[in-house]
C-alpha cells in the first residue's frame, strides 16, 4: 500500500487559513487521495476526496499536485470546531477498500 | 437521515467470553466496515462488507469476525476475548461501492477485564 507523510502537529489561529500538507510520493495512478477528521471523542468524519483535479465543497479545498506527489486540505477559515486529528488516506478502489488512518496530523486552533 | 447507529455503546466482558456487536448503516448504504481503535495502535481496518460479502480484511486474528445482512445491518464478534482486545470498534457505511464518503457511527467502547 503507497503510504502517506503528515505533519504531526500544527497550529493555527482562529479565523485564519489552514494548509495541512500530505506527502505521498508512491501514490500510484489508481489510487484516491482522501481526508478525514477525527474530534475528540468523536467517530472520524469524512471531509473530501480526489483523484486528479482539486476538489471544493462545503468543509474544504483539496489541491493536488500536478504529480499527484502532495496534496494540501485547505480550511478556508478555521474554526475552534476544526481543532482535530486531520488524516490523509490513499485508496485503491478495486473489488473493496480500506481506510488505513495513520498517525494523521493533530490540528490546534486558538483564539 | 438517521446515522450510523452502533449497538451497545458500551460494554464490559471478561476474558474468554465472546461478544457481538451490531451496526446499522445509513438508509441505503450497502457498503459496511469496522474499524478498532486504541491508544497504542490508533485507528485499524478489520473487515468490510458489500452486499453481505467481505470484500477487505484487515490483518486481525481469526478470533474477530463479521457478517452483512440482507437489509445491510453488520455485526462483528470477538471470541476468546484479551485484555488488549479492549478499545472502541468503530462502525462506517458508504453508499458507493468504491467506499468514497465513509460515515461512521459513534462506536462501542468494549472493555475487557
Amino acid at each position: 500500500d503507497a503510504k502517506t507523510t503528515q505533519p504531526n502537529s500544527m497550529e493555527s489561529n482562529e479565523e485564519e487559513p489552514v494548509h495541512l500538507p500530505c506527502n505521498h510520493s508512491t501514490i500510484s495512478g489508481t489510487d484516491y487521495i482522501h481526508w478525514y477528521r477525527q474530534l475528540p471523542s468523536q467517530g472520524p468524519e469524512y471531509v473530501i476526496h480526489g483523484l486528479t483535479s482539486n476538489v471544493n465543497n462545503r468543509m474544504a479545498s483539496l489541491a493536488i499536485a500536478e504529480d499527484r506527489k502532495s496534496s494540501t486540505l485547505i480550511l478556508h477559515r478555521a474554526t475552534l470546531r476544526d481543532a482535530a486529528v486531520y488524516y490523509c488516506i490513499l485508496i485503491y478502489s478495486n473489488s473493496g477498500y480500506a481506510l488505513n488512518f495513520g498517525k494523521g496530523t493533530s490540528l490546534l486552533v486558538t483564539p | 437521515k438517521a446515522g450510523v447507529t452502533q449497538t451497545p455503546r458500551y460494554l464490559i466482558k471478561t476474558r474468554g467470553q465472546q461478544v457481538t456487536l451490531s451496526c446499522s448503516p445509513i438508509s441505503g448504504h450497502r457498503s459496511v466496515s469496522w474499524y478498532q481503535q486504541t491508544p497504542g495502535q490508533g485507528l485499524q481496518f478489520l473487515f468490510e462488507y458489500f452486499s453481505e460479502t467481505q470484500r477487505n480484511k484487515g490483518n486481525f486474528p481469526g478470533r474477530f469476525s463479521g457478517r452483512q445482512f440482507s437489509n445491510s445491518r453488520s455485526e462483528m464478534n470477538v471470541s476468546t476475548l484479551e485484555l488488549g482486545d479492549s478499545a472502541l470498534y468503530l462502525c462506517a457505511s458508504s453508499l458507493e461501492k468504491t467506499g468514497h464518503e465513509q460515515y461512521f457511527g459513534p462506536g462501542t467502547r468494549l472493555t475487557v477485564t
